[in-house]
């Protein structure tokens, strides 16, 4: 999993503020995946998507959360007005396409 | 829709002697299973995996159970080490064409030395 890089690593934010969240897949891997993950609990799906395409985001809160992956450069997560219910672990997965996932460290987002 | 649990939120082994951690899923249709272990403050590692069509899949001192008849799945880790400390979560997936991992909430090993 050392090859999915997401960053930034802490990210600190007031209410109200928006938080964006990077992640670049492992090199060669078409797919990624967002999954937040909440104190003592396991990872909940937010999102699929391959370049350009939004293939799944029935995971995804309805307002202030939106995820992209260009055609260039990293997958960004977007949390637009932060509350205190966003702060959690936000990690990042990438798949050639077997269904075998590796993730990245992880972004741990605080909204003070 | 799939949900999956895990028997014990915690498990405690002493240096030495072997785990077996627990997981149940809900859904039949669900075809491939993923064993992680998350050491605090990082992401997920995969361990190891089992497509449904098997009921048995080792590695290096961790082998995976399936038992598709209860819809259960165990991991075994032979000859604990203090380094197998972390949280393991299965993740499942729930059918042909089915990209949602679903996670269960994770065991708490722990090891003593």
């Amino acid at each position: 999993n050392a090859g999915v890089m997401q960053n930034p690593r802490h990210l600190v934010r007031r209410r109200g503020q928006e938080a964006r969240l990077r992640c670049s897949p492992m090199k060669g891997h078409s797919h990624v995946y967002w999954y937040r993950q909440l104190p003592e609990e396991g990872l909940k799906f937010m999102v699929y998507l391959q370049k350009e395409n939004i293939i799944d985001e029935s995971g995804m809160p309805k307002e202030r959360f939106s995820a992209e992956f260009p055609k260039e450069g990293p997958s960004i997560l977007r949390i637009q007005q932060v509350v205190r219910g966003d702060s959690a672990a936000y990690f990042c997965a990438s798949g050639g396409g077997t269904g075998e996932l590796f993730f990245g460290e992880g972004s741990r987002l605080t909204v003070l | 829709g799939e949900s999956v649990g895990l028997h014990l939120p915690t498990l405690s082994v002493q240096e030495g002697d072997n785990s077996i951690i627990n997981c149940a899923y809900s859904n039949s249709a669900s075809d491939y299973f993923i064993w992680y272990k998350q050491e605090s403050g990082k992401g997920p590692q995969f361990i190891i995996d089992i497509r449904s069509n098997m009921d048995k899949r080792q590695g290096q001192r961790v082998t995976v159970l399936l038992n598709k008849t209860v819809k259960h799945l165990s991991l075994q880790i032979a000859a604990t080490q203090p380094g197998d400390s972390a949280v393991y979560f299965c993740a499942v997936y729930s059918g042909a064409g089915s990209y949602q991992l679903t996670f269960g909430k994770g065991t708490k090993l722990s090891v003593i030395p």
